[in-house]
């Protein structure tokens, strides 16, 4: 089972700041927050992840919140082509656990 | 860098029928996991193998096995096929350290419907 929140859908305007959450209230310590993103037909593309300080790289930055228990991943600038589902993954080894994801639609 | 290279693409076979799907993983990977995705399951962690060794399983029947080569080259095998196995069949390599702190990179897949 996913152990991780996410909405089920959002919307953002192009050239906006798209700020995804994602509740991981029983994270463990030992566990990374991993995030990957679907588009229809392809594999999933891994952004981004962090254990507990934030991080930044060229596709997004990952905010962790101090207790760990949640995340948000912001993409600074979104264009259509983010327009995809969104994982959250919280894991300590490689048998990741995906949940439903978030659809994000980035409209023009 | 070349990335997760899956064949074939498409697969059709016949209920009762055997496949077998093959992944070549970035250079220097040395984990390799495959994952199922259905539209009514989501995705699903089948196994995964690091030098050979199978570390780590899911909750999937015996019909589904696998095996990971010295180059690290990996093959995956359904056998009896059922319709409930028609998905889409992701790999995934890692470089493989004890813990996840590098990144899953997947292929895209192999899209096997069973009829």
């Amino acid at each position: 089972d996913a152990k991780t929140t996410q909405p089920p859908s959002m919307d953002c305007a192009e050239g906006r700041a798209a700020n995804l959450p994602c509740n991981h209230s029983t994270i463990s310590g030992n566990e990374y927050v991993y995030w990957y993103r679907q588009i229809h037909s392809q594999g999933p593309q891994y952004i981004i992840h962090g254990l507990k300080n934030n991080e930044t790289n060229e596709m997004a930055s990952l905010i962790i919140t101090e207790d760990r228990k949640s995340s948000t991943l912001i993409l600074p600038h979104a264009t259509l082509r983010d327009t995809a589902v969104y994982y959250c993954i919280v894991s300590f080894d490689y048998k990741l656990s995906f949940g439903a994801g978030t659809t994000v639609t980035v409209r023009a | 860098k070349a990335g997760v290279t899956q064949t074939p693409r498409y697969l059709i076979k016949t209920r009762g029928q055997q496949v077998t799907l093959s992944c070549s993983p970035i250079s220097g990977h040395r984990s390799v996991s495959w994952y199922q995705q259905t539209p009514g399951q989501g995705l699903q962690f089948l196994f995964e193998y690091f030098s050979e060794t199978q570390r780590n399983k899911g909750n999937f029947p015996g019909r589904f096995s696998g095996r990971q080569f010295s180059n690290s080259r990996s093959e995956m095998n359904v056998s009896t096929l059922e319709l409930g196995d028609s998905a889409l069949y992701l790999c995934a390599s890692s470089v493989g350290g004890q813990d996840l702190d590098s990144p899953l990179h997947f292929g895209n897949g192999t899209r096997l419907t069973v009829t």
